[in-house]
């Protein structure tokens, strides 16, 4: 059964910095896409970041310079590093799975709550 | 980066009712498009991906259509468990993005 737990969320003020975790099981991690997606309070789905199987890294525009997405195949863990945080960060993170290396997200963790605020 | 609209962004059905969603892409996205369905305080489940292939698991009353530009998700008879909200997800090219979604509530 693959299963995603996410885990490092909390509350943090602007400035601050967290990293989040994704402990991944169930189905072979290293030949996956890994991807984080956010969800504000009440707003809808906004992909933020994905690693490939081959290690390409893409991010969406408002995060670059600040977050940075790695994987550790041999303990099946996806990470986000997430520096200079702001107030319209705070969401919902959530880390999916890329099917067979694509961007179709078939698998998705519980979320993890991340709120900036002094 | 491609933008994605949905409409509605709120639908008022029955039970039974047949209901359809629209996604519309700002260039053309071929057939790269899936669709979600989320339920409060729930994560997303994949539903249909690449435009109209029925994701395993998900009912037949499903069906997604479309390539280029426009496509839609339709439930052909809407039941209780179908109550949630919809995304359109392209994923053409980098950025991935999902369109606003569409809330289905009960009439």
């Amino acid at each position: 059964e693959v299963q995603l737990v996410e885990s490092g969320g909390g509350l943090v003020k602007p400035g601050g910095s967290l990293r989040l975790s994704c402990a991944a099981s169930g189905f072979t991690f290293s030949t996956s896409s890994m991807n984080w997606v956010r969800q504000a309070p009440g707003k809808g789905l906004e992909w933020v970041a994905c690693t490939t199987s081959t290690t390409y890294i893409y991010y969406t525009d408002s995060v670059k310079g600040r977050f940075t997405i790695s994987r550790d195949n041999a303990k099946n863990s996806l990470y986000l590093q997430m520096n200079s945080l702001r107030a319209e960060d705070t969401a919902v993170y959530y880390c999916a799975r890329g099917r067979a290396d694509s961007e179709i997200f078939d698998y998705w963790g519980q979320g993890t709550l991340v709120t900036v605020s002094s | 980066d491609i933008q994605m609209t949905q409409s509605p962004s709120t639908l008022s059905a029955s039970v039974g009712d047949r209901v359809t969603i629209t996604c519309r892409a700002s260039q053309s996205i071929s057939s790269w498009l899936a669709w979600y369905q989320q339920k409060p305080g729930k994560a997303p489940n994949l539903l249909i991906y690449k435009a109209s292939s029925l994701e395993s698991g998900v009912p037949s009353r499903f069906s997604g259509s479309g390539s280029g530009t426009e496509f839609t998700l339709t439930i052909s008879s809407l039941q209780p468990d179908d109550f949630a909200t919809y995304y359109c997800q392209q994923y053409h090219s980098y950025s991935l993005t999902f369109g606003g979604g569409t809330k289905v509530e009960i009439k």
